[in-house]
């Protein structure tokens, strides 16, 4: 059963630094043609892409957040680590993990619960 | 704002046929890259309802179908269900900007 689980602290104080973890089970990071994604969504609002990383550590940021983003993994442990820099009350919401699925095409066919992470001080 | 645009919000009866449009440009939808569409049930996380232009994962219904032309996407729900009130995004890769892009979400009604 492939499963994802984001973690991290639900509550930053602004200039902060979030790091949120994402969980993976079912499937190997290190599979030809797997990515993991990061999706934000503040209250309300629409879904917005973060980051992704690819089984080879090729790596995709958004344009209008890739000075404040890092996107790593952990092979080993089979988690998918993102980092944010800087936190601004503006960034508060659900931030999701997503898996493309086994047969490696695009598209995010497993996503995780997502985690809400509210930044005030 | 949001470099692939989807209509705000549509509605239909029960049994209706709706369909929520995904527009985008050259250097998206018309590159050609896939586009792919999502259902969010409120308070749940998204779930994949269309992949790679037309294709349906596993246990999503007929009813639902999607196709893409030139610059443009577009995603068909026919018989309408009241479960299938929801938001729905439209997602694909832009080259401009080497980055997953989403659309702005449309919130379906169901009257």
């Amino acid at each position: 059963q492939i499963t994802l689980k984001e973690s991290g602290p639900p509550l930053v104080k602004p200039t902060q630094t979030l790091t949120l973890t994402c969980s993976l089970s079912g499937f190997s990071l290190s599979a030809s043609g797997v990515n993991v994604g990061w999706i934000r969504q503040p209250p309300g609002k629409a879904l917005e892409f973060l980051a992704l990383i690819y089984w080879d550590d090729d790596k995709r940021y958004s344009s209008a957040l890739k000075n404040r983003l890092s996107i790593t993994k952990d092979t080993s442990k089979n988690q998918v680590f993102l980092t944010m820099t800087d936190m601004d009350p503006v960034d508060t919401g659900t931030f999701y993990c997503a898996y493309n699925g086994p047969s490696g095409g695009s598209g995010w066919h497993y996503w995780g619960q997502g985690i809400l992470v509210t930044v005030s001080s | 704002q949001s470099v692939v645009t989807q209509p705000p919000s549509v509605s239909g009866a029960p049994g209706q046929r709706v369909t929520i449009s995904c527009t985008g440009s050259r250097s998206n939808i018309g590159a050609p890259f896939d586009v792919h569409w999502y259902q969010q049930l409120p308070g749940t996380a998204p779930k994949l309802l269309i992949y790679s232009n037309d294709r349906r994962p596993s246990g999503v219904p007929d009813r639902f179908s999607g196709s893409r032309s030139g610059t443009s996407a577009s995603l068909a729900i026919a018989g309408l269900q009241g479960e299938d009130e929801a938001d729905y995004y439209c997602q694909s890769y832009d080259s401009s900007l080497n980055a997953v892009v989403f659309g702005g979400g449309t919130k379906l009604t169901v009257l």
